[in-house]
């Protein structure tokens, strides 16, 4: 079958760091996939990932372990507008699979 | 470029009516998805095109809903019967290319149809 886990919801402070992690388990694999999603607004695409290693964008990075089935992006310098939900999404058989996202609660 | 067009923004109809929600893709892009997103369920993949051509419906829940490309730039997804269970946000997207090919394949999405049905 075709898996993706991700916490329901975190919470963190302004200013600090956070974790946001993603397991998955899919038939194939083309590619790992961050979207961001405000409240009552369409996702937006982040990052993409398709070898091991970490991609930095900014105050944004991904990481990507294909041999664990691992990935997760790290926020840093947290502000209130990265109050959202992230999307972990596996490109498998050139298709998006998508987990049920983490709700990122910035608190100041 | 605009981005991704889609009206009605919310639709609020009762039980047994036809919805029809409409989308208009990102110039030049050759692939369009429609997606449904509700909290119990998150985002699930109803169908796409290419090149204006449906590739892949299994994501259609059902023969009460129907989806269209006349054309590049206009897509239509019915709903005909509706029914309560159909309330949800609709997205449309756009993308240059399948997820991985040759790059991304990023998703730009428009900004949604939230649907109530009463």
């Amino acid at each position: 079958g075709q898996n993706i886990d991700q916490p329901t919801e975190m919470t963190a402070t302004e200013g600090a760091i956070v974790q946001i992690n993603c397991t998955y388990q899919t038939s194939g694999f083309n590619g790992l996939f961050w979207y961001q999603q405000h409240a009552g607004e369409a996702p937006t695409f982040l990052s993409y990932n398709v070898l091991d290693g970490l991609e930095e964008k900014g105050r944004f990075s991904s990481f990507l372990s294909r041999s664990k089935g691992y990935s997760y992006l790290l926020l840093k310098e947290l502000q209130m507008k990265d109050s959202a939900s992230y999307l972990c999404a596996v490109g498998s058989n050139y298709q998006l699979i998508w987990g049920a996202g983490t709700k990122l609660i910035i608190k100041p | 470029d605009a981005g991704v067009i889609q009206s009605p923004r919310h639709e609020v109809t009762e039980m047994g009516q036809e919805v029809t929600l409409r989308c208009k893709p990102i110039s030049g892009h050759d692939y369009l998805f429609w997606y449904r997103q509700t909290m119990m369920r998150g985002l699930e993949l109803l169908i796409y095109f290419n090149n204006n051509v449906p590739i892949d419906d299994s994501g259609m829940p059902e023969d009460r809903f129907s989806a269209k490309m006349p054309n590049a730039s206009f897509s239509t997804l019915k709903i005909q019967p509706s029914e309560p269970r159909d309330s949800a946000v609709y997205f449309c997207a756009s993308s240059s290319r399948l997820a991985g090919v040759g790059g991304t394949g990023e998703l730009f999405f428009g900004e949604g149809s939230r649907l109530t049905v009463l």
